[in-house]
């Protein structure tokens, strides 16, 4: 079992709608929990992190932490074309290990 | 400008033919790590750093070794590459654990 689970995609959504994409994770006493975009050929960068249960929002940018449920969600409104990327989960155990999921590719279509 | 320098950016190279990866950061963090990332497989800890001359294992280490002589460096040394290798390489850092990594550009290597 990964210790984090992404769906591949790629998932596509029109231009302006809302994109939401979904993480797992198997270790209970992760303690912090992160979205990356990558484009292709490019380094990740930081979107969101959150910590603690419940909603955070940022921009067009609501990510969502569900701690009983082991469930990260990273929802992004009014989809833009500029929003086609791989969308990464990533979670840090504590133990100074960050874990990846194999990520999530979004297209948004004009 | 702060950041994480990577060089190269593409290498190729023969099978055991001993080589280093560089990486360093500007902005005094504490907390480095190498990542390598193949299709399906995401990203996946190598080694990570947690200050000078502290070392550790993470998921993939097998094949590969670090160093941390001082705070902004931090090599990845391949002493006998093999092809299955042949991946991108990402170095990251942050302040401390558990908060935002910064990465680098990373480094396509290819293992002939």
């Amino acid at each position: 079992q990964k210790e984090v689970e992404q769906n591949s995609g790629p998932l596509s959504v029109p231009e302006g709608a809302i994109a939401s994409l979904n993480c797992t994770y198997s270790d209970r006493g992760s303690q912090s929990f992160f979205w990356y975009r990558q484009y292709s050929g490019k380094s990740p960068e930081l979107i969101m992190f959150i910590y603690s249960n419940g909603d955070k929002e940022d921009g067009r940018f609501t990510a969502q932490l569900n701690k009983a449920s082991q469930y990260v969600s990273l929802l992004i409104r009014d989809s833009q074309p500029s929003d086609s990327a791989t969308y990464l989960c990533a979670v840090n155990t504590g133990f100074n290990k960050f874990y990846f999921g194999s990520g999530t590719k979004l297209n948004v279509k004009p | 400008e702060a950041q994480v320098t990577q060089n190269p950016r593409y290498l190729i190279t023969v099978t055991g033919k001993k080589l280093t990866v560089t990486c360093s950061q500007n902005m005094n963090h504490e907390y480095m790590s190498w990542y390598r990332q193949d299709p399906g497989l995401g990203l996946r800890q190598i080694y990570y750093s947690m200050n000078v001359e502290v070392t550790d294992k993470g998921d993939v280490p097998e094949g590969y070794k670090v160093s941390r002589k001082e705070k902004r460096n931090f090599p990845l040394i391949l002493e006998s590459p093999s092809p299955n290798q042949t991946s991108l390489y990402f170095c990251a850092s942050s302040l401390s654990t558990g908060v935002k990594l910064f990465f680098g550009s990373g480094t396509q290597l290819s293992v002939l």
